[in-house]
């Protein structure tokens, strides 16, 4: 298994509140993916990185912010909390291949 | 609009038998495909992919069948195991610059009972 964690795995937060979750691989993957998962959507990817300093959006990334400054590292910012996001996330990293590795994920409820 | 259809949220079948898990999907650039298995409290992990220049890819007791034409791909488990049972999510991609994306469908949870 590709070397991908997240942190933290659990968070709770307020309304309006800013909130970042980090994710953090060790197989020096290119790509690295930011997804939402929720009941009856399946996996939505929300961001995406190609490279150091290389985002993209994906197809839900209204209200959400990524940077990537390191290979490594990947985080994902909401910068003001809303109940809509409340969801789990998921991390995912690959190289120049289809297949992504995923991390544990991060449940994130938003009071 | 969405491109990668999994119809059928659950199924449920017995223990050595044959599970059959169906996506469709309507993006016809859509050239690789690739099924996820997901445990409850984990990270989705893959499973078997297939390329669009074929229309079957075999891995153990793990069969995915393509059909191009039909805008459908299959995963075939035999026989199923009770530690088969999961989510199972279909994700596509197509090679045109594409970054690797995936769009993956709503899941099926596969039950097997012992």
């Amino acid at each position: 298994d590709a070397g991908i964690t997240q942190s933290p795995r659990h968070k709770v937060t307020e309304t309006g509140t800013p909130v970042t979750l980090r994710c953090h691989q060790t197989e020096n993957h290119r790509y690295m993916y930011w997804y939402r998962q929720d009941p009856g959507h399946g996996l939505r990817l929300i961001h995406y990185s190609y490279g150091v300093k290389d985002t993209d959006k994906g197809e839900v990334s209204d209200g959400y912010s990524v940077s990537r400054s390191k290979t490594e590292d990947f985080l994902l910012t909401l910068e003001s909390a809303t109940s809509s996001q409340t969801s789990v996330y998921f991390c995912a990293s690959g190289s120049s291949s289809y297949e992504q590795y995923f991390g544990p994920g991060t449940r994130l409820t938003v009071t | 609009d969405q491109q990668v259809k999994q119809n059928s949220p659950s199924l449920s079948v017995q223990e050595g038998r044959i599970s059959i898990l169906n996506c469709d999907y309507t993006n016809s650039m859509f050239d690789y495909f690739l099924w996820y298995k997901k445990y409850p409290a984990e990270g989705p992990t893959f499973l078997i992919s297939i390329s669009s220049i074929k229309d079957k890819n075999e891995d153990g007791r793990f069969t995915v069948f393509l059909n191009k034409s039909a805008k459908h791909l299959s995963l075939h488990i035999v026989p199923s195991q009770p530690g088969d049972s999961a989510v199972y999510f279909c994700a596509a991609s197509w090679s045109g610059g594409s970054n690797y994306k995936l769009t993956f469908g709503k899941g099926t949870l596969l039950t097997v009972n012992p």
